[in-house]
This record gives C-alpha cells, sequence and structure tokens, in this order.
C-alpha cells in the first residue's frame, strides 16, 4: 500500500530533550516536507527536500533540523524542545515538486512538549 | 513573499445545500498550482480538488468545483448537495513551482447540519 508513515503518533517529552519524529515514504517520491498545524494558524511548512541531500528552509524552520540521506526517510529532529513547539506534526511527500501532483500525507504526530 | 488566505474560520451548511469556500493567493510564480485539502476529524489530509493555473476551465471533481479567477487570485470550493461527511476543515494551498514551498491558508472549518 503506497504511504507515508510516521513515527511515533503521539509523544509527550520535556523541555531540552532532544527528540526525531521518522518519517518514510514508500512511493519513490522525490519531494518530501514537514509541516507543524496549529490552531488558527493552519498548516505551516518547517523544511523540504527537493531531493536526496537538497533540503531547504520553509517559513518556521527555528528549532528544527532535518536530513535527506535516503529517498525514503526524512526524519525531523528538534535538538532542544520548547513548549512552543508544541503541535501537530504532518511530513509529506510527493513525485517531484514543480508538477501537477498532489502531496501525500502521513497521519500526524502529536507533540507535547512540557 | 506568497501569501495564501482563507477569510472564513467557519463556515455552516444544512445538509444537501450548497456552499462556497473562500481563498486568494498571492504569488509571482507565472506557472503553478492550486489544490484543497479536506482533513476530517481523523486528521488526514486528503486532495478534494486541483487547479493548474494555466487551464482557464474550472476543475470538477463529482460534488466538488472550483471557480478560479486568475485576474483576481481568486480559487473558491464549491461542495454542491453537502453531505454530513463533508464536516471538516478545508485548506487551500498554493504551490509555486520554482521554490519549492508550498503556502497554506489558515484553513475553513466547515459544520454541515442535519
Amino acid at each position: 500500500e503506497a504511504q507515508v508513515t510516521q513515527n511515533p503518533r503521539y509523544l509527550i517529552t520535556v523541555t531540552g530533550k532532544k527528540l526525531t519524529v521518522t518519517c518514510s515514504q514508500n512511493m519513490n517520491h522525490e519531494y518530501m516536507s514537514w509541516y507543524r498545524q496549529d490552531p488558527g494558524l493552519g498548516l505551516r511548512q518547517i523544511y523540504y527536500s527537493m531531493n536526496v541531500e537538497v533540503t531547504d528552509k520553509g517559513d518556521v524552520p527555528e528549532g528544527y533540523k532535518v536530513s535527506r540521506k535516503e529517498k525514503r526517510n526524512f526524519p525531523l529532529i528538534l535538538e532542544s524542545p520548547s513548549p512552543n513547539q508544541t503541535s501537530l506534526y504532518f511530513c509529506a511527500s510527493s513525485l517531484v515538486p514543480s508538477s501537477y501532483n498532489e502531496q501525500f500525507f502521513g497521519p500526524g504526530t502529536r507533540l507535547t512538549v512540557l | 513573499a506568497q501569501t495564501v488566505t482563507q477569510s472564513q474560520p467557519e463556515m455552516s451548511v444544512q445538509e444537501a445545500e450548497t456552499v462556497t469556500l473562500s481563498c486568494t493567493y498571492d504569488t509571482s510564480e507565472s506557472d503553478y498550482y492550486l489544490f484543497w485539502y479536506k482533513q476530517p476529524p481523523s486528521r488526514q489530509m486528503i486532495l478534494v480538488i486541483r487547479q493548474e493555473a494555466y487551464k482557464q476551465q474550472n476543475a470538477t471533481e463529482n460534488r466538488f468545483s472550483v471557480n478560479f479567477q486568475k485576474a483576481a487570485k481568486s480559487f473558491s470550493l464549491k461542495i454542491s448537495d453537502s453531505q454530513l461527511g463533508d464536516a471538516a476543515m478545508y485548506f487551500c494551498d498554493d504551490y509555486g513551482g520554482s521554490q519549492g514551498n508550498l503556502i497554506f491558508g489558515k484553513g475553513t472549518k466547515l459544520s454541515v447540519k442535519p
């Protein structure tokens, strides 16, 4: 089944404790990205990747890191999480970034930073 | 910078009636794509409909259609014969193509009354 998976789905952590949210897609998509969703603010792009080893900042990259060492994986790293990073996070992928293709979203990760 | 504006934070419609969700965008790209995504209570993001900017014909997908006015940079979503399952958050999305980043509106929460 073609899908984007994220893990964990739910995470409660404390300020300053490094964490990684994994994202993997099995559709051989070139483009992958991370979003955070907050009430009243909609979806905001954190980072995106046009292909392996190519990553760029989105609208809200502060406090986050990403890497794209393999085509299928695009982990989101919070080196020192803070309470303002409490949010719902989505990973998404699409075949190529500059085409008619839709984005396929993961199921979301609900992160709470205490 | 690209912006996408959804001016209706919440909308309500009676079952079987028609509702229109508005979206305006601001892009300097000459070729771009516009999307509407639906997010039901399950949080899964689902593509509803897409429009390519150089196509003058409005896209249609069953009960969903768009009113695309390129000069006005307007991309509204019309839902006909509304069903209870249409209740969700709806996000408008503008993909600019050359930059790789995607911009979402803040969303419109649609309620469907039986």
